[in-house]
């Protein structure tokens, strides 16, 4: 099966500075990639998400990145600002299984003001 | 209506109880999904339903009973839980799309505490 492994697990940053979370996944199969982020007490939701066919891809202040040869993925955020801090969930799916998608362990996000 | 919504929020049950967590959407979505998540960990899947019929179990114990009543309802029975099944149960849903983006909505969750 997928395995999804995301780093790093806690990430601290100053407010405006940019911040990375890098994904590798195993299953050369899977085509879709999305990027969740989970409020403390709130439910994951999409927050950015990437195809196979498309190396990258933007919406306003966070950005997707797609390797599919070395099957690594990472989420970009610009301009970090405190509202940032979450826990973020990168995943892994195909479409083979109704869209079922393997999800890494997740980074803790803090955006100091 | 764009969301998942899920019954009851909170849910206390002794380990001889039977208890069932609801979930329901009207986006038109074919895909259903229960996930277990704990403490500081990401979503588990457990199942998932396709056009109302159960296409993946992941090795979840006979003590959960998922049920798919129609295309926007979603049902887990519980029977006879463990203390470690103690975790936030989130429902999911997403569209079938042919190409292979599957967003998938969460509902607010049941916070399940077993005793």
């Amino acid at each position: 099966g997928e395995n999804v492994e995301q780093h790093p697990s806690t990430l601290s940053v100053q407010e405006g500075d940019s911040a990375v979370i890098k994904c590798t996944y195993s299953d050369s199969a899977s085509n879709y990639f999305p990027w969740y982020k989970q409020e403390l007490g709130k439910r994951p939701q999409l927050i950015i998400d990437i195809r196979s066919n498309v190396g990258e891809k933007k919406d306003q202040r966070i950005a997707v990145t797609l390797n599919k040869t070395a099957k690594h993925f990472s989420l970009h955020i610009t301009e970090t600002q405190p509202e940032d801090s979450a826990v973020y969930f990168c995943a892994a799916g195909d479409n083979t299984n109704a869209g079922k998608s393997t999800f890494g362990d997740g980074t803790t996000l803090t955006v100091k003001p | 209506d764009t969301e998942v919504t899920q019954t009851p929020k909170h849910l206390v049950m002794g380990m001889t109880n039977k208890k069932s967590l609801k979930c329901e959407q009207h986006m038109g979505h074919r895909a259903m999904y229960w996930y277990k998540q704990k403490a500081k960990k990401p979503p588990e899947l457990m199942f998932v339903y396709s056009y109302e019929k159960l296409s993946i179990n992941e090795s979840v114990p006979s003590r959960f009973s998922p049920e798919c009543p129609n295309s926007s309802l979603l049902n887990l029975h519980l029977h006879a839980l463990q203390p470690e099944d103690s975790a936030l149960y989130l429902c999911a849903s997403s569209p079938i799309l042919a190409g292979g983006r599957h967003e998938q909505f969460f509902g607010p969750g049941t916070r399940l505490t077993v005793l």
